[in-house]
């Protein structure tokens, strides 16, 4: 059984950095088979998906366009977890975050979620 | 924000049939599998259909998935109590190199 474990501050000042770390169990962040993801969910913007780290002999990551100048994803095969960087935040970047799985064996779905984390951006 | 379009909400007593529908264009639903997502409220979403029709083992065959062209549906019948949720679509979009979701549905039950 995968779980995702996610831990990093709830509160963040703007124009500083977000950084969130989501451990995982029952699988490897390395596993060519899945990829690893951040979503974040505001009622302002909805369910939106940050980018995603993924091994294929060597490291990728995809961005999204929104965030794609401020964001850094990272994995960590030490430790294996992966974790989010976003810079520069503002306001606009209050939102609960989640780490996801996708299983690339099974079409795309994220079939297992951190238990998500609020975080809001004011001084 | 997001590309697919939902209703915001949806209802009905129980034991009835609910559908829900998702909107979306030639460079993600209609050329990508659509996923539907469960979330309660203070939870993750839950993955309830991936492959446009496929359950996930332990989901009631009474959610089911469907897609044609550019839009996709999730219906529920036998409507429970406990099916009281939003409801969210998904899927990767080819232009934008990246997951795109859905606007979300709120389903009461009466």
């Amino acid at each position: 059984q995968v779980q995702l474990q996610q831990s990093g501050p709830g509160l963040v000042k703007p124009s500083q950095t977000l950084s969130l770390t989501c451990a995982i169990s029952g699988d490897s962040v390395s596993s060519n088979s899945a990829t690893w993801n951040w979503i974040r969910q505001s009622p302002s913007r909805g369910l939106e998906w940050l980018g995603r780290t993924y091994y294929r002999s060597k490291w990728y990551n995809d961005y999204a366009v929104s965030v794609k100048s401020r964001v850094i994803i990272n994995p960590d095969t030490s430790k294996n977890q992966f974790s989010l960087q976003l810079n520069s935040v503002t306001p606009e970047d209050t939102a609960v975050y989640y780490c996801a799985r996708v299983d690339v064996t099974v079409a795309d779905p994220f079939d297992y979620w951190g238990q998500g984390t609020l975080v809001t951006v004011s001084s | 924000q997001s590309v697919l379009t939902q209703p915001p909400s949806a209802s009905g007593t129980p034991g009835q049939r609910v559908t829900i529908s998702c909107s979306g264009s030639s460079s993600n639903i209609g050329s990508n599998t659509v996923n539907w997502y469960q979330q309660l409220p203070g939870t993750a979403p839950k993955l309830l259909i991936y492959s446009d029709n496929q359950r996930p083992s332990g989901v009631p065959d009474r959610f089911s998935g469907s897609k044609s062209g550019t839009s996709a549906s999730l219906a529920i019948s036998g409507l429970q109590s406990e099916d009281e949720a939003d409801y969210y679509c998904a899927a990767w979009d080819d232009s934008l190199n990246g997951y795109v979701f859905g606007t979300g549905t709120k389903v009461t039950v009466l």
